[in-house]
């Protein structure tokens, strides 16, 4: 069946380091990709997106790029902020036979620290 | 402004006892979920609905059951039968080939003892 998976964390960084949160991935045919973030104490918000193979999503400084060879679709930020702090969902649709579900990960939390 | 309502934001219940989570949404959605958050487990799919009078089961159904009867509006219910409810719920929409694109509710968080 189709699932994701994601790094472990807390990641714990200091503000303005880089940031890369890992994401691979198993499914049937092309799935579309998300990423998804959740605040303290609230519900999902989407991120970005990618629905093609090399598209790169983006948003908010942070990018991810739809790599097929790979099956990943790491999340990246050049400058992170203490805002920043949150979970990260990597998550995929299948494009036909899945009922348009959302497969989610397991979430990365992200701690930014001044 | 539009958006997903889910109410109450805390609930508590004793073991044994039936309890409906409410999810409303005024974005003109055809479709709703309704997730379950356990801690290092990310969100897993209890039901969906992708129109008013239909509904399937997600990936872990047993102990619960929904209705959709309006658009708008997807509650849940946590019944008894439900061996560990204590979890934090999450709702969500999607317009009719939203393409993955889902709005979530702010959650409600259940405890039952």
């Amino acid at each position: 069946g189709d699932s994701v998976t994601q790094m472990e964390g807390p990641v714990t960084l200091s503000e303005e380091a880089f940031l890369t949160i890992n994401c691979t991935y198993t499914a049937t045919g092309y799935p579309s990709l998300f990423w998804y973030v959740q605040y303290p104490g609230e519900g999902l918000q989407l991120l970005l997106k990618a629905t093609k193979a090399d598209d790169k999503g983006s948003n908010k400084g942070f990018e991810a790029t739809y790599r097929k060879e790979t099956t990943s679709f790491h999340l990246e930020k050049g400058s992170v902020q203490v805002s920043d702090s949150a979970v990260y969902f990597c998550a995929l649709r299948r494009p036909t036979g899945g009922g348009n579900k959302l497969t989610f990960g397991t979430g990365t939390q992200l701690k930014v620290e001044l | 402004d539009g958006g997903i309502t889910q109410s109450p934001k805390y609930l508590f219940r004793k073991e044994g006892q039936n309890v409906t989570l409410s999810c409303e949404q005024n974005l003109n959605h055809d479709a709703m979920y309704w997730y379950r958050q356990d801690p290092g487990q990310g969100l897993r799919l209890i039901y969906y609905s992708q129109i008013v009078n239909d509904f399937q089961k997600g990936d872990i159904a047993e102990g619960y059951s929904v209705s959709r009867e309006k658009k708008e509006s997807f509650p849940l219910t946590v019944t008894s039968a439900q061996k560990n409810p204590t979890a934090f719920y999450l709702c969500a929409s999607e317009k009719r080939e939203g393409l993955g694109e889902q709005y979530f509710g702010p959650g409600t968080r259940l405890t039952v003892t």
